[in-house]
């Protein structure tokens, strides 16, 4: 089955300056690729995605760029803000099933 | 946007007693449910998928006779964790796949169960 592997597990950024989460995956069908933002107790937010036709996507402070190739996507948040502060998830879908990465506690340094 | 519910948000059960988990898509039908299981700083991890009319899926290593999952219509999914222990204790989250946008998944609330 799928495997999702994200880095880091910890990030801490000052406020204003960017930050960056990354995932590899291991099943070259999987097709497409969301990110979503999870707060304590909370279900997970979709915040972007991307689809395997595409290679980079950008929503105002957040893009989401992916290597089909190398098998990789990342995350780009930039003029990170408080809010920004919670736990990221990568995710792949294949085979109907969505496999999630371990997640990336970001917290931003006021 | 799709809306899932899920009910309830918290339980607290006593150890060997069980406890049902319901999941509504409330303005889409869902054929295929997802059941997720989160445990604390970690990950959510598929148990099984629930499929409408039919027997659900479950991934490896998770007991089909302690968490029974029952999809009987179109817009409601159950989970049932029977004879819980306190390992149970756990955040559960359904998914749906949302019908219009593709690809795109809708969560409900979770639950957060605590087996004491």
């Amino acid at each position: 089955g799928e495997n999702v592997e994200q880095h880091p597990s910890t990030l801490s950024v000052q406020e204003g300056d960017s930050a960056v989460i990354k995932c590899t995956y291991s099943d070259s069908a999987s097709n497409y690729f969301p990110w979503y933002k999870q707060e304590l107790g909370k279900r997970p937010q979709l915040i972007i995605d991307i689809r395997s036709n595409v290679g980079e996507k950008k929503d105002q402070r957040i893009a989401v760029t992916l290597n089909k190739t190398a098998k990789h996507f990342s995350l780009h948040i930039t003029e990170t803000q408080p809010e920004d502060s919670a736990v990221y998830f990568c995710a792949a879908l294949g085979n109907e099933k969505l496999t999630f990465g371990t997640g990336t506690r970001l917290t931003i340094i006021p | 946007g799709a809306v899932v519910s899920q009910h309830p948000s918290w339980v607290i059960c006593k150890s060997g007693t069980s406890v049902k988990i319901e999941c509504r898509s409330l303005d889409f039908q869902a054929t295929t449910m997802f059941w997720y299981r989160q445990f604390p700083k970690q990950s959510l991890m598929l148990m099984a998928t629930s499929n409408e009319g039919s027997k659900a899926t479950y991934e490896q290593g998770v007991e089909k006779d302690k968490f029974l999952i029952n999809h009987a219509s179109l817009t409601l999914s159950t989970l049932t964790v029977t004879s819980a222990h306190p390992e149970d204790s756990s955040f559960y989250i359904c998914s749906a796949r949302e019908p219009w946008r593709g690809n795109g998944y809708t969560f409900g609330s979770g639950t957060r169960l605590t087996v004491v």
